[in-house]
This record gives structure tokens, C-alpha cells and sequence, in this order.
């Protein structure tokens, strides 16, 4: 059975890097690609990119300049760093499977940006 | 970006009734397209892709159809545990978007 798990601080200051880490089991992180998606309270869904197991990735240009994904193949983890956060950037964060179909997702985990 | 919008953006339907949600791109995404549920304080749940494909395990009254821009999800018999927010998505370019969603309530 896959499953996926976020993990990382929930509280963030402003203009500080917003670190999550994504550990998977019951699948191989090189056998998909693996996405994050947020959702600010009470409101949509944002796609934030994703990462290959070679490190390839794909970001959303709207946050492509903060976000760097990386994947730990050894540990079966995938990460994001979003830098220079707002307010705006609060939100629940969800690690996914897949970059088209995400059949598979984690149960989310909130980020405040406040000091 | 590709622009996806869904209407309506809430609506109150009795149990039983037929439910149709519509999503459009504002470019063509051919069959691109996935339809997901998602209940209050859990992640989305995968329900069709590629426009039509129902996932493994979700109930027959949930379908969906469309192609090119114009889409629409029924749901054929309204549950009460259908009560949720559904939204759509478009995999046919980067970066990946989602409608704002609809929201389903019981009447």
C-alpha cells in the first residue's frame, strides 16, 4: 500500500525557507515522479512543481524563482525549500505521486508564515 | 498558464438527485483532464482521469465526459457521504491547474 507522509515545521517567519520533507513507502521513489501541491486555507488547490528520481524537475513559473526540489533516493524521501516566504505562502502542503495523475497523496501538512 | 474554471461554484441538491458539475479550459487540453473529491480536512481523492476514466474502487454514479475545453462531471445519484469539494485538473500543459472547485451540499 502507498503511502505518503509530509513532515517539517509549521511555523515559518517571513522571509525565511519553508523546508518539507515527503517520505514514501510501499513504492520505490525511482519508479514515479513526485509532486507538491498547497492549498491555502479555505481556498484551491496550486500545483508547485515536481521532481524525477534523476533529479529532474519542473516548477511552477509563478514560484520557480523560491522553490528547489530534491530527492533522497537512499532514504526513499523527496523534499521541498520554498525561500523568502510571506504570509501568502501559508498553506497546506501535499506531497503527491505522479506529475500528471496523482492517484497517491500525502495527508497534508500546514505551514503558517508569521513571526 | 491554462485557465480552468468550474460552474457552478456551489450548489444543494436533494439525495438522489443528478448532480453535473462543468470545468473549462481556456485552451484546448484534448483529454487531459482529472476530477478529484476532496472532503474537509483531507487530501484530494483521484476519482477520473483522462477525462472519463473511472479510478478503481470509486462507485459507478461518478462519471465524467468532455473533451477539447468543455467538460462536465455527474455524479448520477447524489449520497451524503458525496457531500465534498470537486475540482479539475488539466495535465495537458505545465504548469499543472486546478478550477477553483464546487462545492456540494445536501439540500
Amino acid at each position: 500500500q502507498v503511502q505518503l507522509q509530509e513532515s517539517g515545521p509549521g511555523l515559518v517567519k517571513p522571509s525565511e525557507t519553508l523546508s518539507l520533507t515527503c517520505s514514501v513507502s510501499g513504492d520505490s521513489i525511482s519508479s514515479y515522479y513526485w509532486s507538491w501541491i498547497r492549498q491555502p486555507p479555505g481556498k484551491g488547490l496550486e500545483w508547485i512543481g515536481y521532481i524525477y528520481y534523476t533529479g529532474n524537475t519542473n516548477y511552477n513559473p509563478s514560484l520557480k524563482s523560491r522553490v528547489t526540489m530534491s530527492v533522497d533516493t537512499s532514504n526513499n524521501q523527496f523534499s521541498l525549500k520554498l525561500s523568502s516566504v510571506t504570509t501568502a505562502d501559508t498553506a497546506v502542503y501535499y506531497c503527491a505521486r505522479g506529475r500528471s495523475i496523482h492517484r497517491y497523496w500525502g495527508q497534508g501538512t500546514l505551514v503558517t508564515v508569521s513571526s | 498558464d491554462i485557465q480552468m474554471t468550474q460552474s457552478p461554484s456551489s450548489l444543494s441538491a436533494s439525495v438522489g438527485d443528478r448532480v453535473t458539475i462543468t470545468c473549462q479550459a481556456s485552451h484546448d487540453i484534448s483529454k487531459y483532464l482529472n476530477w478529484y473529491q476532496q472532503k474537509p480536512g483531507k487530501a484530494p481523492k483521484l476519482l477520473i482521469s483522462e477525462a472519463s476514466d473511472l479510478q478503481t474502487g470509486v462507485p459507478s454514479r461518478f462519471s465524467g465526459s468532455g473533451s477539447g475545453t468543455h467538460f462536465t462531471f455527474t455524479i448520477s445519484s447524489l449520497q451524503p457521504e458525496d457531500i465534498a469539494t470537486y475540482y479539475c485538473q488539466q495535465y495537458d500543459n505545465f504548469p499543472r491547474t486546478f478550477g477553483p472547485g464546487t462545492k456540494v451540499d445536501i439540500k
